[in-house]
């Protein structure tokens, strides 16, 4: 099946820091998902990428596609504590997440 | 409701009972994907349903699992002669379209501990 990696498992970082998850694939996706997981919640989607080289942006959220299409990356500029939880990546045309980073933000 | 439903919401069992999880989708969402999730850990895929057929059981850890969608709607899990490691969060998901490239919406889930 699909061989996603998604790094670093665990991310601790103070409030107001930048913070960044990527997803890497050996092969080309035909798109990618990305969902968040806030500590006992249950996973809720927030974007999906298409397009090689591909930048979406949800308030301090930058989404990239890789030209490849093969990586994607979650950036989130001056971290919140309510930007704390799980993010995950999903390949979308497969069952396959990605093993998840969970973000600590420490006030 | 407007979501995903999923019943019970925590079930504590015995080893060797059979316990059956219950989950409600979005109406109108054709497609419904059962997961489960250790405590700290990732999604671990199940099995996926296209209304009422499952085209994919691959994810079934042991023959001791097993699944049914009725109607194009609800669905069961069903565990059989439940073991400790059966022990996880049981995460069902529903989309609008049999596409896989459809954003996934969760249910809060089904805590199954297994004594």
């Amino acid at each position: 099946g699909q061989q996603v990696m998604q790094i670093p498992q665990y991310q601790h970082v103070q409030e107001g820091e930048d913070f960044t998850t990527y997803c890497n694939s050996s092969t080309t996706l035909s798109n990618i998902q990305w969902y968040k997981q806030r500590p006992g919640g249950h996973p809720v989607f927030l974007i999906q990428l298409v397009k090689s080289g591909e930048v979406k942006k949800q308030k301090r959220l930058t989404f990239q596609f890789g030209e490849a299409k093969k990586n994607s990356s979650l950036h989130i500029t001056a971290t919140q504590t309510t930007d704390v939880g799980t993010y995950f990546c999903h390949v979308g045309n497969q069952f396959y997440f990605g093993t998840g980073t969970s973000l600590t933000v420490i006030p | 409701g407007a979501g995903v439903s999923q019943s019970p919401s925590n079930k504590v069992t015995e080893k060797g009972k059979d316990v059956e999880l219950r989950c409600d989708p979005i109406s109108g969402h054709t497609a419904l994907y059962w997961y489960r999730q250790s405590l700290g850990q990732g999604l671990e895929f199940l099995i996926y349903f296209q209304g009422n057929s499952a085209p994919d059981k691959s994810g079934l850890p042991s023959d001791r699992f097993s699944a049914e969608r009725t109607g194009g709607s609800v669905s069961t899990l069903t565990i059989q002669r439940t073991q400790q490691e059966d022990s996880a969060v049981y995460l069902c998901a529903s989309s609008q379209y049999g596409s896989l490239n459809q954003p996934q919406h969760f249910g809060d889930g089904t805590r199954l501990s297994i004594l």
